[in-house]
């Protein structure tokens, strides 16, 4: 089974300019949950979609980050403009709907380094 | 709303030797608690996590965590370490109040040396 994938693994954008990140979770994943590290910070917690509802989009740090996801599959985190601070490691998880005794276990993906000079 | 501390930032230790690193939270509700592992250029890896029941946990790679509910930690521990085991680990809380999402601390990077 496919883990979580994210797309790009490594952007390099200047300031102003607009970047696009993409995660596809595992199949059948109900929930899924975006986090970024900025460096030398802990990983801090951006939203969380239900399907393809946002359950809690209480971590996104301004109106210039904009998280989708379509018919609840796959979902994008767009940067515009970008800034200076908002470089750092950007992670997707996925987790199945929630079932007493199965888990809560969030699986992550391999992370996208952005980079804004 | 809930924290979690990690007292190390570093962690050096010899081949063999065992390692424990340390993990404190903070939350006014029941949580869920969980250690992941990134080693270098590879995304998070779930290592071992607490649900409920017993309060030893016994993860991947010969890890286990104890949760003390009193001292609000979740150390983590092996018994001897190899140099693959040479990463950063993250402790992590969430909680049914908090629709799981994951509080995170600074991570401790461990260096395994020959």
């Amino acid at each position: 089974e496919a883990g979580v994938t994210q797309f790009p693994s490594h952007s390099v954008i200047e300031k102003g300019q607009t970047v696009t990140l993409r995660c596809d979770p595992i199949s059948g994943h109900d929930n899924l949950y975006w986090y970024r590290r900025v460096m030398g910070k802990e990983i801090k917690f951006l939203l969380h979609f239900v399907k393809e509802s946002k359950q809690d989009e209480s971590g996104m740090p301004n109106n210039r980050f904009l998280a989708e996801r379509t018919g609840g599959t796959y979902s994008t985190l767009k940067v515009q403009p970008a800034e200076l601070e908002d470089s750092g490691v950007y992670f997707c998880a996925s987790s199945q709907r929630q079932v007493p005794g199965l888990g809560h276990e969030q699986f992550f993906g391999p992370g996208t380094r952005l980079t804004v000079l | 709303a809930q924290s979690v501390t990690q007292l190390d930032s570093q962690v050096p230790v010899f081949e063999e030797a065992p390692v424990e690193l340390r993990c404190n939270y903070s939350s006014s509700v029941s949580v869920y608690l969980f250690w992941y592992v990134q080693y270098p250029n590879q995304g998070l890896q779930l290592l071992l996590k607490y649900l409920s029941g017993s309060t030893l946990v016994k993860g991947i790679n010969g890890f286990e965590a104890e949760f003390n509910k009193s001292q609000t930690s979740f150390h983590l521990r092996k018994p001897s370490v190899h140099i693959s085991d040479t990463a950063e680990y993250f402790c992590a809380v969430s909680s049914k109040a908090a629709g799981n999402k994951l509080t995170f601390g600074g991570g401790t990077r461990v260096l395994v040396k020959p």
